[in-house]
């Protein structure tokens, strides 16, 4: 069974980076798509992005070219690197694998504060 | 504001049938995108409920349906049980710019 699980900073300041990385166990990394789900605190789901182990990207155009997601299929790692971050940054986010029949499996999630 | 519309909240009462509907338009559902549905409980990542319109995976009670007709989508819920309180969300794909995944803006379900 395949399972996801985010790791990476818990606080991030006003106008850096914001990275996160995502390991893979129980299934290859090749084949699907593997992608970045986040929440703001009460709130909806909001999708940032995803990339084929490939290499082809795809994300959500209200991020202005913030985001960038890279796979690493010999570690099995894939991660998220989010720029010039503001507290409306601030949110639960997880990683997932999306596929032609939706998102079907999701890490736990991982919190990121953005504040100084 | 999400570009699927859902319902924020919706109720019933045990043994009861809801529905929640899921409204997009002629770049996403109406474009012909296949609508999924998860169920999220508070603290816990959401789970997949129905892919491709209206399948359930594996595990799924056969009292979640889904179906979809024209920009709209729904999500059925027969027999309504306390267990089903949670966050409900329709997931589909947007063209209007780029071909991007959307998702609504989630519906609280109670069970009254």
């Amino acid at each position: 069974q395949v399972q996801l699980q985010e790791s990476g900073p818990g606080l991030v300041k006003p106008s850096e980076t914001l990275s996160l990385t995502c390991t893979v166990s129980g299934d290859s990394i090749s084949s699907y798509y593997w992608g970045w789900i986040r929440q703001p605190p009460g709130k909806g789901l909001e999708w940032i992005g995803y990339m084929y182990y490939s290499g082809s990207a795809n994300y959500n155009p209200s991020l202005k070219s913030r985001a960038t997601i890279s796979v690493d299929t010999s570690k099995k790692q894939f991660s998220l690197k989010l720029s010039s971050v503001t507290a409306a940054d601030t949110a639960l986010y997880y990683c997932a694998r999306q596929g032609a029949y939706g998102v079907d499996v999701w890490g736990q999630g991982t919190t990121v504060t953005v504040s100084s | 504001q999400s570009v699927l519309a859902q319902p924020p909240s919706v109720s019933g009462a045990p043994g009861q049938r809801v529905t929640i509907s899921c409204t997009g338009s002629r770049s996403n559902i109406g474009a012909g995108y296949d609508v999924h549905w998860y169920q999220q409980f508070p603290g816990t990542a959401p789970k997949l409920l129905i892919y491709g319109n209206s399948n359930r995976p594996s595990g799924v009670p056969d009292r979640f349906s889904g179906s979809k007709s024209g920009t709209s989508a729904s999500l059925a819920i027969t027999g309504l049980q306390a267990e089903d309180e949670a966050d409900y969300y329709c997931q589909t794909y947007d063209s209007s710019l780029s071909v991007h995944v959307v998702f609504g803006g989630g519906t609280k379900l109670t069970v009254l």
